[in-house]
This record gives C-alpha cells, structure tokens and sequence, in this order.
C-alpha cells in the first residue's frame, strides 16, 4: 500500500498569502495519479487537481498543483476566504489511499 | 445537471448490518465508475469501495473487505452500499461518488452511526 504523508499538518496564513501544501508518497505513484480535494466541515470533499497537475473544471487558476513521482505539492496563489479548508490528496496508481490531510486556517 | 442523492442512513447496534443508496442522475451512469468515501468523526478522508461501470469489478480499503458490499444497478442509475457486522470504527458520514480520474461529483452524505 503507499502511505501518502501530507504536510505541514496546519499551515497559518493569511487572506492574500501563498499556500503551498506537500503530499509525499511511500513509493513512486504510477502515471502520477494524483489528486487533491478540498474538504469542509458540513460538504462533501471537491475536487482541486487530478493526474496531479490538471485543474478541475471551473477550479480557479489560483489553484495549482505539481510535483511527479513521490513528491506532490498543492500550490494556492493568493488565499481567498473561502480556501481556509481542509485538504487532502489521494493516489490511484495502485490500490487507493487518501493522505491524512493538511488544515489551512487563518493566522 | 448531475445529481447524487443518498440515502439509508441511520443508527444501527454493533454487529448490525446497514444498506446505503445513492441514485443518481444528469449523466450517463453505466459509464462511470462509482464508490464511497467516508469520513469518522475527527478523522480524514477513506476510501471504502468502488466499482467499475459495468458491475463487474468491484475493490475494497482492508478495513470493509469481507464485510461491505458495493453493487449497482445501472438500469435504476443506482449504487448501492451493503455494510454488515459493522463496529464503532465504521461510524462515519459516508459520501457516494462519481469517479473521473477523481470523484468530481458527491452525494449530499449518510451519516452512520454505530451505538449499542
């Protein structure tokens, strides 16, 4: 199974700030199957990034994400209100796994 | 417009057995893959089952396998989610969805809660 390690657990910041959140896979993750979701209490999760890089429909262009292999990041440009979440990344290049997520609150 | 809507959630003993529905509509079902998430209270994100568009391949997370069903039926645009002998560690909303290269399309949740 590939354990995905996401980290900071909590990243501090503020309205207008950049956020950039890793997400570390135990070994290589095939065809880069990578995605990340953002999660709110009360919503169900929805999807940021898949194949890691590629922005889901009407995802706007401030967030981004990168990375291949074993190493992933989630890059938010300039954090609007409504990005203070949760955010979690998952792998399906082998039997799924989720990331234990990565808290974005305000500083 | 696609729409998930779940239901059979409840409050069930341990050991006890659940049913959760999610039918769907605004797309091509049979198409799609489709699965279920949950999420226990405090805790992260889970994967629990998915199934392939035709029924015919069905995966299980460690945790459910032997003890939940996923199954659908594409001519009722439905998925359905059969979990038995279920403990205190399955209490959790649980979330159908749609799978395309990602979940890109959720039920609205089920909350299950697991309690003698």
């Amino acid at each position: 199974e590939i354990v995905l390690t996401q980290s900071p657990g909590t990243l501090s910041l503020s309205p207008g700030e950049r956020a950039t959140l890793s997400c570390r896979a135990s070994q290589s993750v095939r065809n880069n199957y990578v995605v990340w979701y953002q999660k709110k209490p009360g919503r169900p999760p929805r999807v940021l990034i898949h194949a890691a890089s590629s922005r889901a429909p009407g995802i706007p262009d401030r967030f981004s994400g990168g990375g291949s292999g074993t190493d992933f990041t989630l890059t938010i440009a300039s954090l609007e209100p409504e990005d203070f979440a949760v955010y979690y990344c998952q792998q399906h290049g082998g039997s799924w796994t989720f990331g234990r997520g990565t808290r974005v609150e305000v500083k | 417009q696609v729409q998930l809507v779940e239901s059979g959630e409840g409050l069930v003993k341990p050991g006890g057995s659940l049913r959760l529905s999610c039918v769907t509509s605004g797309f091509t079902f049979s198409v799609y893959y489709m699965g279920w998430v949950r999420q226990g209270p405090g805790k992260g994100l889970e994967w629990v089952a998915y199934i392939s568009g035709d029924g015919g391949a069905m995966f299980y997370a460690d945790s459910v396998r032997g003890r939940f069903t996923i199954s659908r039926d594409n001519a009722k645009n439905s998925v359905f989610l059969q979990m038995s002998s279920l403990g205190a560690e399955d209490t959790a909303m649980y979330y159908c969805g749609r799978w395309n290269t990602g979940f890109d399309y959720w039920g609205q949740g089920s909350l299950v809660t697991v309690s003698s």
